[in-house]
């Protein structure tokens, strides 16, 4: 049992390149998330999904795209790449919990992506 | 959701216990409290949640006050390795018919800087 598994883990890209981050997990999750985290920072939420063939918008989507063909992908586009894009990424899926309605977050090990 | 401060850094020595305060004064009736920490540049991890109970796992105990205006966290035997950034996180139970759009989403804020010290 993997959890949450992100790749690549670290990559550099030029302006205006464009690439994609791949996560996965094993855990049948029906949620997935996408956070960003500058240094000293908080995380941020890029987009979500709340289940195959889903997505939607978190707080900073703008310059993101996401697709979630599968339910345990969720796959991060960033189209053409901008140096205020450079950040560690962070994927997470949850479930909500039965009879409770709380939903814990399994985080993968983040992907930290240099924007030149 | 409702805004939870937390002291942005604290000490604690090795072994004693760590008591990590929250507070979230504006929250409501169907909101939970959840504790997460991230040890440096790893992902966060999940500790522990409540809702108006008092909570303890292997890991942690989370104390909520009566009136759920305030929560602590308590590591009862700190050791280095739990230095890490705790987030202190309210947030609405998930409905249980819908697909959730709202409830599944966290927002991290800055956290508590906790440093263990030998």
């Amino acid at each position: 049992n993997a959890g949450v598994t992100q790749t690549p883990k670290f990559r550099v890209l030029k302006t205006g390149q464009s690439m994609t981050l791949l996560c996965a997990q094993d855990m049948n999750h029906e949620y997935m998330y996408w956070y960003r985290q500058d240094p000293g920072m908080g995380l941020r939420l890029i987009h979500y999904s709340v289940g195959e063939g889903t997505t939607a918008k978190g707080e900073v989507p703008d310059g993101y795209n996401v697709s979630r063909l599968k339910k345990q992908n969720f796959l991060l586009g960033l189209e053409s790449a901008a140096p205020s894009q450079t950040s560690v990424y962070f994927c997470a899926s949850s479930i909500r919990l039965a009879g409770t309605g709380a939903n814990v977050l399994t985080f993968g090990a983040g992907s930290r992506l240099t924007v030149l | 959701d409702a805004k939870t401060t937390q002291p942005p850094s604290m000490d604690c020595a090795e072994g004693r216990a760590a008591n990590l305060p929250c507070n979230h004064s504006t929250i409501s009736g169907n909101e939970y409290v959840y504790w997460y920490r991230q040890i440096h540049s790893q992902g966060p991890q999940y500790i522990i949640h409540g809702l108006k109970n008092n909570e303890t796992n292997e890991m942690a105990s989370l104390i909520i006050t009566e009136d759920r205006k305030s929560s602590t966290l308590i590591l009862p035997h700190a050791t280095l390795r739990d230095t890490a950034v705790y987030y202190c996180i309210v947030r609405v139970a998930s409905g249980p018919q819908e697909k959730e759009t709202s409830g599944s989403r966290l927002t991290f804020g800055e956290g508590t800087q906790l440093t263990v010290n030998p």
